[in-house]
């Protein structure tokens, strides 16, 4: 099985709300990653977990908050999100020792 | 810094004929190049791996050349379908660390 499965598929919210976006891989790797992409640009690290534990963050704004709670499960916490932060959201998965990412096929977010 | 890029924003070809696409780097010596198809509004999906001993790969329809001289890597789809049409992305992960840097990408259009 090389699929990594994202829920829900599109997502509305205002900036007040407070949502989650989620993510789900059972190839037992052991590094995730959440990417934001804008349409016709490539996608954009955001996060990085590997063996549960968060190794990258990319200067991401405190209004998104990332959550491991186990090797085949990845979150994306949303609080007051502004409408630039309207996106295609991706989740990847792959092995610590491989080089090659899986991705979901994405959440699209839309901040009214 | 290190730099993935892809030249042609956008390239169209009839059915039949190669598509080949081209992928530059800059400001470090990647160990491998990745290429990934990505269709709207969905995650990419990875096509080919090519590390830096390695001069060509193939699979089915597919070519990718990797030349340490130019820095360059190119991918060819040969007898090209309309089915082909998509976004080709570049990438590849930066000197020692988990971040995977994606060149902007290429439109592929292929008319019947």
């Amino acid at each position: 099985d090389t699929e990594v499965t994202q829920t829900p598929k599109h997502l509305v919210m205002g900036m007040t709300n407070k949502k989650s976006l989620k993510c789900e891989q059972h190839m037992g790797h052991r590094a995730m990653y959440w990417y934001k992409q804008k349409a016709k640009k490539p996608p954009e690290l955001m996060f990085v977990y590997s063996y549960e534990k968060l190794s990258i963050n990319e200067s991401v704004p405190s209004r998104f908050s990332p959550e491991c709670p186990n090797s085949s499960l990845l979150n994306l916490h949303l609080h007051a999100l502004q409408p630039e932060d309207s996106a295609l959201y991706l989740c990847a998965s792959s092995g610590h020792r491989t080089d090659t990412q899986y991705f979901g096929p994405g959440t699209r977010l839309t901040v009214l | 810094s290190q730099k993935i890029e892809q030249n042609s924003e956008a390239l169209n070809i009839q059915e039949g004929k190669t598509a080949t696409l081209t992928c530059n780097y800059t400001n470090y010596s990647p160990a491998y190049l990745q290429w990934y198809r990505q269709d709207p509004g969905r995650g990419p999906v990875f096509l080919l791996l090519i590390r830096e001993n390695e001069k060509e790969k193939r699979k089915e329809r597919l070519k990718v050349t990797f030349d340490t001289t130019l820095k360059q890597s190119l991918f060819h789809i040969t007898a090209s379908q309309p089915a082909d049409s998509a976004t080709y992305l570049c990438a590849s992960r930066n000197t020692g660390g988990f971040k995977t840097i994606f060149g902007a990408g290429t439109r592929l259009f292929v008319k019947a």
